[in-house]
């Protein structure tokens, strides 16, 4: 079946750059998303990617996407302690409205 | 102002009640999924509706119940045979020329006295 693999907790000091990975099982993902949760919030999705590309680009956002490796990552530029919150990577793994499948979630603590 | 709304923000129940949690969006979706949230976990998936009229169960839908009476609204029943609610409550729907891409509400927090 489907997985998602996240690391649970990042630590990264402000101004510098963050990096969160992802791994997944399904090689037929359509499409691969990051969503932002901060406290007590719902899910915010922050950006997504197409499995036929190898990069997005957001402003402080970059999405790189390993198809072969099934290996998704997000890079956050110049971090700020407004994006300390926990992110989270989902894969579609079929279309026609069926659920995502969601990693466990990546806390991300920025430190002044 | 498009989006999707739940209500309420906390809700405090006895242990024996049944409670119903609402959620309603306005993005035309044809599907709709209610998922829980315990503390420092992930989301399980308690059910999904892709169509109106048509529900499916997700991975812990013991204890949960569901109506998909409007394309609009999908409420969640906590009944009293789920031994441990309390926990964050997410609403999300997806459809149109979004695709799978989900949008969430706000949650629902639940807590059982």
């Amino acid at each position: 079946g489907e997985d998602v693999e996240q690391s649970l907790f990042l630590s990264v000091r402000e101004g510098d750059s963050s990096v969160i990975n992802c791994t997944y099982t399904d090689s037929s993902s359509t499409y691969l998303y990051w969503y932002k949760q901060e406290p007590g919030a719902g899910l915010q999705l922050l950006t997504y990617i197409f499995s036929n590309m190898d990069m997005k680009q957001d402003q402080r956002l970059t999405v790189l996407l390993n198809k072969k490796d099934k290996h998704l990552s997000l890079r956050i530029a110049d971090t700020q302690t407004g994006d300390s919150a926990i992110y989270f990577c989902a894969e579609s793994p079929t279309s026609g409205n069926t659920p995502l499948v969601f990693g466990k979630g990546t806390r991300l603590s920025v430190i002044a | 102002d498009g989006g999707i709304t739940q209500s309420p923000k906390y809700l405090f129940r006895k242990e024996g009640q049944n409670v119903t949690l609402s959620c309603e969006q306005n993005l035309n979706h044809d599907a709709m999924y209610w998922y829980r949230q315990d503390p420092g976990q992930g989301l399980r998936l308690i059910y999904y509706s892709q169509i109106v009229n048509d529900f499916q169960k997700g991975d812990i839908a013991e204890g949960y119940s569901v109506s998909r009476e409007k394309k609009e609204s999908f409420p969640l029943t906590v009944t009293s045979a789920q031994k441990n609610p309390t926990a964050f409550y997410l609403c999300a729907s997806s459809g149109g020329a979004g695709g799978d891409t989900q949008y969430f509400g706000p949650g629902t927090r639940l807590t059982v006295l």
